[in-house]
């Protein structure tokens, strides 16, 4: 069935790189999403890659996709501490686009 | 443009009692879908209404329903409430119910149930 994996924790210094894992199943996800849950608040929608694409980079963010291994990554360049929180790996459902399966989520901390 | 916007923010109830839950979609989204987030279960679909009309729907028991008004709101009612029913309640809207709407989410409703 569909499935979606990812570490539960990072710890990065401020000021790095972090980079967040995740591995899919269904191959007909037609998008992935990272979603940033901040205590207390809902879902932010941080960035999503369309099925057909590799990369896509917006500011910090910078999505990596290996369709064939059925990976996603994140990748936050200079790591603050407004960035901590947890990140949710998502994939569209291949028999619904908003039905969204998600990851159990990666909690970031930063080190100062 | 204004967001998601779920109502109330917290709400405690008594098992056995029934809620009802409001979520008003960004202006101009017509979708709206429903999630369960706990600590056990992480993030799980509930329903998808599209246009006033359920078009999908979780693996939830018939406990949890819902409905959507022509101006896009939707509710979701629980009744019958149960302990395990604690949870954040997570509405998203889109554009569009399909391939090319990704979703966006409100801030949630928290239920305590006692």
């Amino acid at each position: 069935g569909e499935d979606v994996e990812q570490s539960l924790f990072l710890s990065v210094r401020e000021g790095d790189s972090s980079v967040i894992n995740c591995t899919y199943t269904d191959s007909s996800s037609t998008y992935l999403y990272w979603y940033k849950q901040e205590p207390g608040a809902g879902l932010q929608l941080l960035t999503y890659i369309f099925s057909n694409m590799d990369m896509k980079q917006d500011q910090r963010l910078t999505v990596l996709l290996n369709k064939k291994d059925k990976h996603l990554s994140l990748r936050i360049a200079d790591t603050q501490t407004g960035d901590s929180a947890i990140y949710f790996c998502a994939e569209s459902s291949g028999s619904s686009a908003s039905k969204i399966i998600f990851g159990s989520g990666t909690r970031l901390s930063i080190r100062p | 443009k204004a967001g998601v916007t779920q109502t109330p923010r917290y709400l405690i109830k008594t098992r056995g009692q029934q809620v009802t839950l409001s979520c008003s979609p960004i202006s101009g989204h017509r979708s709206v879908s429903w999630y369960q987030q706990t600590p056990g279960q992480g993030l799980q679909f509930l329903f998808e209404y599209f246009s006033e009309t359920q078009r999908n729907k979780g693996n939830f028991p018939g406990r949890f329903s819902g409905r959507q008004f022509s101006n896009s709101r939707s509710e979701m009612n629980v009744s019958t409430l149960e302990l395990g029913d604690s949870a954040l309640y997570l509405c998203a809207s889109s554009f569009a119910s399909g391939n090319n709407s990704p979703l966006h989410f409100g801030n949630g409703t928290r239920l305590t149930v006692t």
